[in-house]
């Protein structure tokens, strides 16, 4: 069973870059795997960052960025801010009517 | 603006069937430009994916789950459903319903989650 991995947290400095991944335990993320990012704070429902790899959802900021990066799928938050400390997902589209989650990545804004 | 909105127990008791209904506003479950998905998310961790249905009523459930999923959809209320049969306290979670778009494959509208304790 293919899972979909991200790292399990990170630690970026205000104004800082970092770019989360979104991989495969068996082979590598396209875009035909329709990438998309959701972004969770606390008691909150996930909110839409990118989707189809690298479009922006409307009254998504800019600094909010999707790729693919050699075999992930990629979110790059360029000058980060203390309110981007959140939980941040992937899901891929692994065709035949199925989405399957990535484990989520907590973001420390320190 | 497209809301969804959960609806259902928030307890269920060990070995009896969970039921949840979405009763979405602001668009319609007869589009054929969307599936109607539900996902859940244990306290403190991460997003499942439950399965899907169709406004012409077909579905998909996550494999992991599939013996025991059942959706439905009622386009005269703009509602769809999710029943989970035979829970155990592995089932305990924060359940939401999404809007999925057919094109490009994302959810991207929410509703606010409702929590299911499954416990006797």
């Amino acid at each position: 069973q293919t899972v979909v991995t991200q790292e399990p947290s990170f630690s970026v400095s205000p104004g800082g870059t970092v770019t989360l991944t979104c991989g495969l335990t068996s082979g590598s993320v396209s875009k035909s795997y329709y990438p998309s990012w959701y972004q969770q704070t606390p008691g909150r429902a996930p909110r839409t960052l990118i989707y189809n790899t690298n479009t922006r959802s409307s009254g998504v900021p800019d600094r909010f960025s999707g790729s693919i990066l050699g075999n992930k799928a990629a979110l790059t938050i360029t000058g980060a801010q203390a309110d981007d400390e959140s939980d941040y997902y992937c899901v891929l589209y692994m065709g035949s009517g199925i989405w399957v989650f990535g484990g989520g990545t907590k973001l420390i804004v320190l | 603006q497209v809301q969804l909105q959960e609806s259902g127990p928030g307890l269920v008791k060990p070995s009896e069937t969970l039921s949840l209904t979405c009763t979405v506003s602001g668009g319609s479950v007869s589009s054929g430009s969307y599936y109607w998905s539900w996902i859940r998310q244990p306290l403190g961790k991460g997003l499942e994916w439950i399965g899907y249905i169709y406004y012409s009523g077909s579905t998909n459930y996550n494999p992991s789950l599939k013996s025991r999923v059942t959706m439905s959809v009622d386009t005269s209320n703009n509602q769809f459903s999710l029943r989970l049969s035979s829970v155990t306290a592995a089932d305990t979670a924060v359940y939401y319903c999404a809007r999925t778009t057919t094109g490009t494959a994302d959810f991207d509208y929410w509703g606010q989650g409702t929590l299911v304790t499954v416990s006797s």
